[in-house]
């Protein structure tokens, strides 16, 4: 079991919408990755935190935004959606080792 | 930049039966880690199996083993005798050495077992 949860599972958003998605690491995990995986692809990397703060950042606009917490959770924000962000959001909790683990996932739709 | 390349778009085969799933990449750097996960139609990314680029040892566990062939640049995932639960997507990734968390994907591998 990976003990990786994210909320909420499924989400519907108009364009121009703002979305925030939620991610609880495993115990003792302080590292939290977000990658986008739109349908048919492979996941892309959004950006990393670690210990609160951002570690790494992939080819996204600014308007991809996150936050981690002290106890490790973190929060995806997206602004002003657009139609290309429809996918699958998946975050991936890590220690020291190489070893990334990954939640279900919350499945955006922008209309 | 690094870049991971899965030729195979679907594959079949017959529960039992092994099968070896293509990876290939492409990276300038010395040290780097490659990895395979499975992703069932729930979409959570399962961890399978890793390779370290200096691990003289090709990596196995349990069903899973990876053949590694440095010069060729590729890391194959075989899965041998198929099961049905193992009908799902795969996909093969690289680990950035400049970010030890930040994994590059390939395309992904549907495979589906058949009875």
């Amino acid at each position: 079991e990976t003990g990786v949860t994210q909320s909420p599972t499924h989400l519907i958003k108009t364009r121009g919408q703002q979305v925030t998605l939620r991610c609880s690491s495993q115990s003792g995990h302080n590292t939290v990755s977000w990658y986008q995986q739109a349908l048919g692809q492979g996941p892309q990397f959004i950006f990393q935190y670690y210990r609160e703060e951002e570690n790494g950042r992939g080819n996204f606009p600014p308007r991809f935004s996150g936050l981690q917490f002290p106890n490790y959770s973190s929060e995806l924000n997206v602004n002003a959606l657009e139609l290309d962000d429809s996918a699958l959001y998946l975050c991936a909790s890590s220690s020291s080792s190489y070893e990334q683990y990954f939640g279900p996932g919350t499945r955006l739709t922008v209309t | 930049a690094q870049k991971i390349t899965q030729t195979q778009p679907g594959m079949f085969v017959q529960e039992k039966e092994a099968v070896t799933l293509d990876c290939t990449y492409d990276t300038s750097d010395q040290s780097y880690g490659l990895f395979w996960y499975k992703q069932p139609s729930s979409g959570e990314m399962i961890f399978l199996i890793y390779q370290g680029s200096y691990d003289e040892q090709n990596a196995t566990e349990g069903r899973y083993s990876l053949n590694f062939q440095k010069a060729r640049k590729s890391a194959n995932l075989v899965i041998s005798a198929s099961q049905l639960g193992d009908s799902a997507m795969y996909f093969c990734a690289m680990r950035d050495p400049r970010s030890a968390r930040q994994l590059t994907f390939g395309s992904g591998t549907q495979l589906t077992v058949l009875p």
